[in-house]
């Protein structure tokens, strides 16, 4: 069975550091590209960041740009989101996602996949 | 990075059609057949409906259909049924220093 776990979420203090997790199984996760998409409560969904199959393309929503960064670790099948200087704005379920395609070199945003999510709550 | 422009709400009685808009721009949807579209249930993880604009990922009903004109991208949903009352997000891939942008969302209301 293909499936997504995060973890690491929990209550933070603003400007402090949290680092998300999102465990693979059921499918070559090194073939795909992996996604963080996060919803705040009551809000819509908002892409933050991705990584291709092959590391090539990384990219990070404007929101948290400078503070998060994404990366992959192939041999553990994991995919990681290290969120620095958090504010409260990123308050939100933060889920992790598999891309559609097959080996793309661009982050195509088809995401057939979706774990769970994990919830990041930023308060002092 | 703006969001893509979804009404905030349709809906529909059991057995019509609905259509959502999605609006972005030449800079994404008008540029690339990458658009795609999700379901979302309450408390729920988001669904793929479509992708490539028009395909149907496997196990996903015909009466789901996309379609783009311009800068703009639709779902179509023929023979709604109760189930469908849901939230409905389009997608697009939007350049290499962009990425990926979604729009607002929209809430289907099956009357």
């Amino acid at each position: 069975e293909v499936q997504l776990v995060e973890s690491g979420g929990g209550l933070v203090q603003p400007g402090r550091s949290l680092r998300l997790s999102c465990a693979a199984s059921g499918f070559t996760f090194d073939d795909y590209a992996m996604y963080w998409v996060r919803q705040a409560p009551g809000k819509g969904l908002e892409w933050v960041s991705g990584i291709s199959w092959n590391s090539g393309a990384i990219g990070y929503a404007d929101s948290v740009k400078g503070r998060f960064t994404i990366s992959r670790d192939n041999a553990k099948n994991s995919l990681y989101l290290q969120m620095n200087s958090l504010r409260a704005e990123d308050t939100a379920l933060y889920y992790c996602a598999k891309d559609l395609l097959y080996h793309y070199d661009i982050l195509t945003g088809h995401m057939d996949v979706w774990g769970k999510g994990t919830t990041v709550t930023v308060s002092s | 990075q703006s969001a893509l422009t979804q009404p905030a709400s349709v809906s529909g009685s059991p057995g019509q059609s609905i259509t959502i808009s999605c609006t972005g721009t030449s800079s994404d949807v008008g540029s690339y057949n990458l658009v795609s579209w999700y379901q979302q249930h309450p408390g729920k993880a988001p669904k793929l409906m479509i992708y490539e604009g028009s395909k149907r990922p496997s196990g996903v009903s015909n009466r789901f259909s996309g379609s783009k004109s311009g800068n703009t991208a639709s779902l179509t949903i023929s023979g709604l049924q109760a189930e469908d009352e849901a939230d409905y997000y389009c997608c697009s891939y939007a350049g290499s220093n962009t990425h990926v942008v979604f729009g607002g969302g929209t809430k289907l209301t099956v009357l």
